[in-house]
């Protein structure tokens, strides 16, 4: 079953534009999420995350929103450079589980 | 920097044999994870190691898969008979201590392709 799902296998933006990339899960027991950015033969490379008990957190370009009564969760990276193309996975996990569960990845291509 | 490792980076197999995939995590991690990228997926969970047992192996898919970390470091993922759905990238990650909250680092992973 698909906990974690990302609808947009592909997002393209201009160079200097924001990106949104967009998260939907179902278990509610997640209370905590992450994104992973993966480049071509690399592993996925942790970028944020956002636990429950927020709405919002920021770093540098990267914002992630997390809107509980939605099970919804949205990556916005402003502005957006060419070496941010890469697939996007979202992921997430309970307190005390083990597991992450990810998204099938969204894969984002920054036009120069 | 010394990050996850994974051996070999490709492997190729014919259906029915035996394969062992390797991992290296960093060192002083005592968590570490195996998850299996099918085309088109995201990563899915096969087993968490918790120094050298495995707390949790609810993601194997079934007993042709089993793993080991005997000391509590190296791991290796063995797969027996295989078959053409085992064909993915094995992806390899650890975590210092474990737990919901810390964070995962993934090693390249190894693609295996089982003709």
């Amino acid at each position: 079953d698909q906990q974690v799902k990302q609808n947009s296998p592909s997002l393209s933006v201009q160079e200097g534009r924001i990106s949104i990339l967009n998260c939907d899960y179902t278990n509610s027991m997640f209370d905590y999420f992450l994104w992973y950015k993966k480049y071509p033969a690399e592993g996925p490379t942790f970028l944020i995350s956002i636990s429950s008990i927020k709405d919002k957190n920021e770093d540098g370009r990267f914002t992630v929103f997390l809107n509980k009564s939605a099970k919804h969760l949205s990556l916005h990276i402003v502005p957006s450079q060419p070496g941010d193309s890469a697939v996007y996975f979202c992921a997430a996990r309970g307190y005390n589980n083990n597991d992450m569960r990810f998204g099938a990845g969204t894969r984002l291509t920054v036009k120069p | 920097g010394a990050g996850v490792s994974q051996t070999p980076s490709n492997k190729v197999t014919e259906k029915g044999k035996y394969v062992e995939l390797r991992c290296d995590p960093i060192s002083g991690h005592t968590a570490l994870y195996w998850y299996r990228q099918s085309l088109g997926q995201g990563p899915e969970f096969l087993i968490y190691f918790q120094g050298t047992g495995a707390a949790d192996d609810s993601g194997l898919p079934n007993d042709r898969f089993f793993a080991v970390r005997p000391e509590g470091s190296v791991s290796t993922l063995k797969i027996q008979r295989t078959e053409r759905g085992d064909s993915a990238v094995y992806l390899c990650a650890s975590s210092l201590l474990g737990g919901g909250r810390d964070t995962q680092y993934f090693g390249p992973g190894t693609r295996l392709t089982v003709l």
